[in-house]
């Protein structure tokens, strides 16, 4: 089975700072590992996703997380967050051996940025 | 455009009444699920097709129903509307190759 952990239903950050968003995942087979971003009143948006090929990803909009097996963890970050990043964002899993059936998500963290 | 589509976007129920979600998709994936999105608890499966005739649930299937005729189409009904089924509903099909792609979901109001 599968579970996702983010730390921080919200997290509050000024223009230009870094973003960092926490997700721990546990698996009990390897995993393939999801950020997507919510807009307001919209749909969900692919940032990026780990499919066991290099451990460091990078996404849209400038965004990038890295798998860490070692910490079961898979962390979005962004050196410079804008205004524009305002939303909120959610962290999943899927079972590798299972492939693409279904995810499993996290119960997602708002970021809210300030000017 | 190529996706899935999910009708209606809106909806309004009365307790008891029921009705299905439609879910479309026209990439040819093989897999499709059914998601529900309520604050602070994320996205939780309702149900999920692993290929035309073959459905199961996922975390939270009481209340709904699924079938899979074909491998487009993937509705989800409701038997009987209650309160607590109020929520936003998320349609996705993937493939291995594809990953996943969502609708654009339906707002779902039980009065």
């Amino acid at each position: 089975a599968q579970s996702v952990t983010q730390l921080g239903s919200h997290v509050s950050v000024s223009e230009g700072a870094l973003v960092l968003l926490r997700c721990n995942y546990s698996s009990s087979v390897p995993p393939y590992l999801f950020w997507y971003v919510q807009y307001p009143n919209q749909g969900l948006q692919l940032l990026l996703k780990y499919t066991s090929a290099a451990t460091l990803v990078k996404g849209i909009n400038g965004f990038e997380a890295e798998f860490k097996k070692s910490e079961t963890s898979f962390h979005l970050t962004k050196p410079s967050a804008h205004m524009s990043d305002a939303a909120e964002y959610f962290c999943a899993v899927s079972a590798m051996n299972t492939g693409f059936q279904k995810l499993v998500f996290g119960t997602g963290t708002r970021l809210l940025v300030s000017p | 455009n190529a996706g899935v589509t999910q009708t209606p976007k809106f909806q309004v129920l009365k307790t008891g009444q029921s009705m299905t979600l439609q879910c479309a998709q026209d990439m040819n994936h093989e897999y499709m699920s059914w998601y529900r999105q309520d604050p602070g608890m994320g996205l939780r499966l309702i149900h999920y097709s692993v290929g035309a005739g073959i459905t199961d649930q996922g975390e939270v299937p009481n209340g709904y129903n699924v079938s899979r005729s074909t491998t487009e189409d993937f509705p989800l009904r409701l038997l009987s509307a209650a309160p607590s089924q109020t929520s936003v509903y998320f349609c996705a099909s993937s493939s291995l190759d594809y990953g996943y792609t969502f609708g654009s979901g339906t707002r779902l109001t039980v009065v």
